[in-house]
């Protein structure tokens, strides 16, 4: 059973801190990775993908890959009371089929 | 631009009713999916459309059938709903599919009493 795990939270930081976001992978295969935002509510919007290893840089979002070590993780630089929400890791292996973590779910207290 | 439309927003079932979800997407994307999402559980994918024509099983099928009407709609059906399948579904699409990133609709709500 191909497997992505995530710490569910809640995570708390204050406002313009450094939120960091981890995500595990059980199958070494896998190609893609992912983050998902998902408001209560909402459904998820992609905010981060990443294909090969090390950091990819987007705005205030930074994704970090680690194959060696299976782990990818998010880095939410000056973080906003609006950057509250369920993040989701997804991991795709090359097929169709993308596997989600159960997300973290991440507050920022303004 | 709509994006992945999905309807109903909102439904409720009793156990043994039957429904189709209905999905569409505008973005002439080949290829569809449906998740279903329960607390605590990731999305965990139900059936997918590669492409026009073919579909497949996901991780979770059993008690589901799907239909890819054309290019741009993919329905869900539930042929006797159970309490089990009380959940949130959501449809996504995909440009091409493989390594691809998911559009998703709004979701619906569905209660199996």
């Amino acid at each position: 059973q191909k497997e992505v795990e995530q710490n569910s939270g809640p995570l708390s930081v204050p406002e313009g801190a450094i939120a960091s976001l981890n995500c595990t992978y059980s199958d070494r295969g896998s190609q893609s990775f992912f983050w998902y935002r998902q408001y209560s509510g909402k459904s998820p919007e992609l905010i981060m993908f990443i294909y090969s290893n090390g950091d990819k840089e987007d705005g205030r979002f930074t994704a970090q890959l680690n194959k060696a070590s299976q782990y990818v993780s998010l880095l939410i630089r000056d973080s906003q009371p609006s950057d509250s929400a369920t993040y989701l890791c997804a991991v795709n292996t090359g097929g169709f089929k993308t596997i989600f973590g159960a997300g973290t779910r991440l507050f920022v207290k303004a | 631009n709509a994006g992945v439309t999905q309807t109903p927003k909102f439904q409720v079932l009793k156990t043994g009713q039957s429904m189709t979800l209905q999905c569409a997407q505008d973005m002439n994307h080949n290829s569809m999916y449906w998740y279903r999402q329960d607390p605590g559980m990731g999305l965990r994918l139900i059936y997918y459309s590669a492409s026009e024509g073919t579909t497949d099983k996901g991780e979770v099928p059993n008690g589901y059938n799907v239909s890819r009407l054309n290019k741009r709609e993919f329905s869900l059906r539930l042929e006797s709903a159970a309490p089990s399948q009380t959940s949130v579904y959501f449809c996504a699409s995909s440009e091409t599919g493989r390594n691809e990133k998911l559009f998703f609709g709004s979701g619906t709500q569905l209660s199996v009493l």
